[in-house]
């Protein structure tokens, strides 16, 4: 199975903040590589496929990044209903896999 | 827009099957654009793709849990079911549905979770 790591596991920042989560995967992915975001009490949504895709309707202080095993999230001005659990997900091969996920806290 | 809804117990004895099913509204079971996914999410293990099915007939598994899961595709009633045996304490979790979402990028097939369903929590206890 592809494991996939994210960074921070938890971090803490304010309204207006620029925010970077990064995921690594444990071999390549080209850009197999697709985010969500989660709210307490509900299920994931997505943010950004194909690495670098906007899904329609987000918001595009959102921006994804990376190839081959290195994955960036952006959130460039982080708003009050950004705080959340983020994802990672690598869609190359089968077994598809999550990362561990990064708490976005309010400072 | 499609909609997906998880149904079936709450509580599951251990070594007992989890039997669940998702009902897709909105949009057509049928089409061949989509894979139909279940994903389950705990506290120990974050989320767990657990394998999915496509109306032709293919379905695929997680190998973690390929000896004891059936995943299953009903098109008359637009569903989809999940049967996993033998469960056990760890098999507590909540259990999403999902729509696997498939697009063609430069040449590439790329595909991606959505929408989810709302999630429903199963408890393995005696």
């Amino acid at each position: 199975d592809i494991q996939m790591t994210q960074s921070p596991s938890s971090v803490s920042a304010s309204v207006g903040d620029r925010v970077t989560i990064t995921c690594r995967a444990s071999q390549t992915i080209s850009n197999y590589l697709n985010w969500y975001q989660q709210k307490p009490g509900n299920a994931p949504k997505v943010l950004i496929y194909a690495a670098s895709s906007l899904e329609s309707g987000v918001p595009s202080r959102f921006s994804g990044s990376g190839s081959g095993t290195d994955f960036t999230l952006t959130i460039s001005r982080l708003q009050p209903e950004d705080f959340a659990i983020y994802y990672c997900q690598q869609s190359y091969t089968a077994p598809l896999t999550f990362g561990g996920g990064t708490k976005v806290e309010i400072k | 827009q499609v909609q997906l809804q998880e149904s079936g117990p709450g509580l599951v004895e251990p070594s007992q099957t989890l039997s669940l099913t998702c009902t897709v509204s909105g949009d057509s079971i049928n089409s061949n654009a989509y894979w139909w996914s279940w994903i389950r999410q705990s506290a120990g293990k974050g989320l767990e793709w657990i394998g999915r099915v496509h109306i032709a007939g293919t379905i695929n598994y997680s190998p973690s849990f390929e000896s004891r899961v059936t995943i299953s595709v009903d098109t008359s009633k637009s569903q989809f079911s999940l049967k996993l045996n033998s469960v056990t304490a760890a098999d507590t979790a909540t259990y999403y549905c999902a729509r696997d979402r498939f697009t063609m990028l430069r040449g590439l097939i790329h595909n991606w979770f959505d929408p989810w369903g709302q999630g429903t929590r199963v408890t393995v206890s005696s």
